[in-house]
């Protein structure tokens, strides 16, 4: 089944102890991206891949790393989370970026 | 920077249509973009029109593009409480290779 998988779903930690959320895809797509989604904000980009090893910020980047070692993972680190990194978190792939992304489940993540 | 706006929440009845409306600033955008959340789920793509098309549809659903004004909607006929979720409208910059996410419309189908 064709699908963006993150795991974990939930997420609970404390104040600067580093994390990783994976993302995987088997659809063989070049682009890969992260998004947050906040109440009433929508969903705002915070890191986007257009390719193996090319990585590129989007809007709100800030306390975010990902690396794209292979074209089928593109894992985020909080490498100091803090509590305003609380959100919910989507890893999104697409095969050229314009014919649509398809979206994983989500990770909620509460930094306390 | 591009913004996309929509109105927070619409309430309808079953049966009846629904028109979502969504306004983006960015003329570059070449692709735009319908996608539904349910509770407790990822975005799902909807349909998305190319911005040298006005209409599009799909069953159901139908697309109206103003590129003039920037305007874009979605209306769902015969909405169903299957319908009830969030929708996002979203553009894709061709310059800025980015997509661009409304913030939602929250919509309720009332029996």
């Amino acid at each position: 089944e064709a699908q963006v998988t993150q795991n974990p779903r939930y997420l609970i930690t404390v104040t600067g102890k580093k994390l990783t959320v994976t993302c995987s895809q088997n659809m063989n797509h070049e682009y890969m991206s992260w998004y947050r989604q906040d109440p009433g904000l929508g969903l705002r980009q915070i890191y986007y891949s257009m390719n193996v090893e090319v990585t590129d910020k989007g809007d709100v980047p800030e306390g975010y790393k990902v690396s794209r070692k292979e074209k089928r993972n593109f894992p985020l680190i909080l490498e100091s989370p803090s509590p305003n990194q609380t959100s919910l978190y989507f890893c999104a792939s697409s095969l050229d970026g314009f014919r649509g992304y398809a979206f994983g489940s989500g990770t909620r993540l509460t930094v306390v | 920077g591009e913004d996309v706006e929509q109105s927070l929440f619409l309430s309808v009845r079953e049966g009846d249509s629904s028109v979502i409306n969504c306004t983006y600033t960015d003329s570059s955008s070449t692709y735009l973009y319908w996608y539904k959340q349910e509770p407790g789920a990822g975005l799902q793509l909807l349909t998305y029109i190319f911005s040298n098309m006005d209409m599009k549809q799909d069953q159901r659903l139908t697309v109206l593009l103003n590129k003039k004004d920037k305007h874009l909607s979605l209306r769902i006929t015969d909405t169903q409480t299957g319908d009830s979720a969030i929708y996002f409208c979203a553009e894709w910059s061709g310059s800025a290779r980015q997509l661009t996410f409304g913030s939602g419309t929250q919509l309720t189908v009332l029996p």
